[in-house]
């Protein structure tokens, strides 16, 4: 089965503990995606990445950092310097080729609670 | 500003009809996706439009005016398992080669009996 995996579904961490989230896509998909999703508000990219061994800062990437070593696999650290972690945080993945080819496909998504 | 409005709320009955809208200004454009998100999950596609017109998938159907800056999505023969979020995102202008997906806040439908 084709699709991409999320762990853990649930997470729990001290503050000022570094956590790491995983996403991985047998897809064979060029890009890959994070974001987090807050109540009431639209998803927010936070990195993304379009060929192995390069990424891109989304809008709210402070707090937060990435590596793409493997094209299957594009895992997210939140840090301690993100001042307000909890949140849902989403990966996807898509083609890279324009149009509606590149619709982006999500993974189930990692709730993130600081406590 | 990049701006993405949808209502926040909608109820509907069973077996009824549904118009979801959404009105987007970005500072470009190059696509506008649906997607259907039920609560903790992840958010699944639903349709994407990228010429002005109606786009028809099923009991789903969804609309674009480019010049109007405006979609709807379109539930007829609404079941209680269409009981979620729509999300409606914009493939804005290109940074670094890269048509970033700018995202509305979403509306949650309810569907009662």
């Amino acid at each position: 089965d084709g699709g991409i995996t999320q762990s853990p579904k649930y997470l729990f961490r001290k503050e000022g503990q570094n956590v790491t989230l995983s996403c991985e896509q047998n897809l064979n998909h060029d890009a890959m995606y994070w974001y987090r999703q807050d109540p009431g508000q639209g998803l927010r990219l936070i990195y993304y990445s379009q060929i192995v061994n390069d990424f891109q800062k989304g809008d709210i990437a402070e707090g937060y950092s990435v590596s793409r070593e493997k094209k299957e696999s594009f895992p997210l650290t939140v840090t301690s310097a993100q001042k307000n972690p909890t949140a849902f945080y989403l990966c996807a993945s898509s083609i890279v080729g324009g149009g509606g080819t590149d619709t982006q496909y999500f993974g189930p998504g990692t709730r993130l609670t600081v406590l | 500003g990049q701006n993405i409005d949808q209502p926040t709320e909608m109820t509907a009955t069973e077996g009824a009809i549904v118009q979801i809208n959404c009105t987007y200004q970005t500072s470009g454009f190059n696509g506008l996706f649906w997607y259907q998100q039920h609560a903790g999950e992840a958010p699944t596609f639903l349709s994407y439009n990228v010429l002005d017109g109606l786009e028809e998938k099923g009991r789903f159907s969804s609309f674009l005016s480019r010049s109007k800056g405006y979609s709807y999505l379109l539930l007829k023969e609404l079941q209680m398992k269409d009981s979620a979020s729509y999300l409606c995102a914009v493939r804005g202008g290109t940074r670094g080669g890269y048509n970033k997906l700018i995202f509305g806040a979403g509306t949650r439908l309810a569907v009662h009996p």
